[in-house]
């Protein structure tokens, strides 16, 4: 049971490329979220799903888009990265949006 | 929007100490979530509460939602160094369907 994967574990981007940061859940979960990690602030909401085809912005939306075509699959696209978006990125699933939720391994992400 | 606080943001202890992190909601919350993150891992759930001034237990962890459900606390008996790392409320308030967390408390163990 794979849980939550997300992909690539590290990656570094030159500013202005674009790329997306993948992330898939095997435990049928409607809720889906994406969130960002910096030294001190905790964990950001950057944006979530609560269902197939149902996204919204979070905390920290800019910046970065999101889609959800399948329950399975909730990628996070940066449309022109900067180096303020150096961070560790999460992606989290749960059942419903006030339940458990279970994070991938992370994303470790450099903006030069 | 709902902003939620955490103090303190760090706590060296030792082995042996007791430990409390505290959190606090700009909003009434519907329930509350707690996290431990160890160090270079991800979030990993740990409990939750729902009703207003719940306390819950697990082993040498305390866990308490305030009456008015805008606030929460940890509190570790004893450490160990195995409790070593960062421990995060998140909770959802109000109208939204957002998990919101908060800045999160870094727990050192010195043995």
């Amino acid at each position: 049971n794979a849980g939550v994967t997300q992909t690539p574990k590290f990656q570094v981007l030159k500013t202005g490329q674009s790329m997306t940061l993948q992330c898939a859940q095997d435990m049928n979960h409607e809720y889906m979220s994406w969130y960002r990690q910096d030294p001190g602030m905790g964990l950001r909401l950057i944006h979530y799903s609560v269902g197939a085809g149902i996204t919204d912005q979070g905390e920290v939306p800019n910046g970065y888009n999101v889609s959800r075509s399948t329950t399975e699959d909730f990628p996070l696209r940066l449309l022109s990265a900067a180096p303020s978006q150096t961070s560790v990125y999460f992606c989290a699933s749960a059942r419903t949006w006030s339940t458990e939720a279970f994070f991938g391994q992370g994303t470790r992400l450099t903006v030069v | 929007g709902q902003q939620v606080m955490q103090i303190p943001q760090y706590q060296h202890v030792q082995e042996g100490e007791d430990f409390t992190t505290y959190c606090n909601s700009s909003t009434t919350l519907s329930n509350i979530q707690w996290y431990k993150q160890r160090p270079g891992g991800h979030p990993v759930f740990l409990i939750q509460l729902v009703k207003s001034g719940e306390v819950k237990k697990q082993k040498r962890l305390t866990f308490q939602f305030g009456e008015a459900k805008k606030n929460s606390s940890l509190h570790i008996t004893a450490t160990q160094t195995t409790d070593v790392g960062t421990y995060f409320c998140a909770g959802n308030g109000g109208a939204t369907n957002k998990l919101i967390f908060g800045t999160g408390t870094l727990l050192a163990v010195q043995p």
